[in-house]
């Protein structure tokens, strides 16, 4: 699985977007991108996942850069429960079953 | 739809005793997955199973830790022997079928801490 990078950590204030960005410089034709977010002292709750088109669902975005080397997932209205660990996971579709979590991106999303 | 129970929440051991945690997977998911999370650090992979199968536990420890998912009942992770070094938060995930990491729900953890 491809290796990815994300910054350590990143503010938001409340109601504003937030643009969490993650680099997969080495990602393989047929590797998904995923997002997971762990707020304090819960499980990994999957948010979104995508292969090359941009995504959309109820909870966020995803846009994946042409070449597929970086995506940016969106949280279009951060609130203050948004505040969390957000991990940025590269899967191939036959090996969906062992994730792969690095350091992520702590998001505090201020009032 | 209850979602994926891990019991106890909680649990304190001594050096050398055993710890057992328990998983229930989500109604009608067949596959459970183990993941350990030292203080600090991202979760790492332990152990992948169904229904009485191990289907890959490239994670676990060599020594002292075992997984089961037997036909009836929940999954469990047993540690024998425990030390401080196994104080960690352990999830259990479960899933409805293989290669579905955008269907797997994760429980909300079972703390060990061992004095």
């Amino acid at each position: 699985d491809a290796k990815t990078t994300q910054p350590p950590s990143m503010d938001c204030a409340e109601g504003r977007a937030a643009n969490l960005p993650c680099n997969h410089s080495t990602i393989s034709g047929n590797e998904y991108v995923y997002w997971y977010r762990q707020i304090h002292s819960q499980g990994p709750q999957y948010i979104i996942h995508g292969l090359k088109n941009n995504e959309t669902n109820e909870m966020a975005s995803l846009i994946i850069t042409e070449d597929r080397k970086s995506s940016t997932l969106i949280l279009p209205h951060a609130t203050l429960r948004d505040t969390a660990v957000y991990y940025c996971i590269v899967l191939t579709p036959y090996n969906t079953d062992k994730l792969i979590f690095g350091t992520g991106t702590r998001l505090q999303v201020f009032p | 739809n209850a979602g994926v129970m891990q019991n106890p929440r909680h649990l304190v051991r001594r050096r050398g005793q055993e710890a057992r945690l328990r998983c229930s997977p989500m109604k009608g998911h067949s596959h459970v997955y183990w993941y350990r999370q030292l203080p600090e650090e991202g979760l790492k992979f332990m152990v992948y199973l169904q229904k009485e199968n191990i289907i890959d536990e490239s994670g676990m420890p060599k020594e002292r830790f075992s997984a089961e998912f037997p036909k009836e009942g929940p999954s469990i992770l047993r540690i024998q022997q425990v030390v401080r070094g196994d104080s960690a938060a352990y999830f259990c995930a479960s899933s409805p079928r293989a290669g579905s990491a955008g269907e797997l729900f994760f429980g909300e953890g079972s703390r060990l801490t061992v004095l």
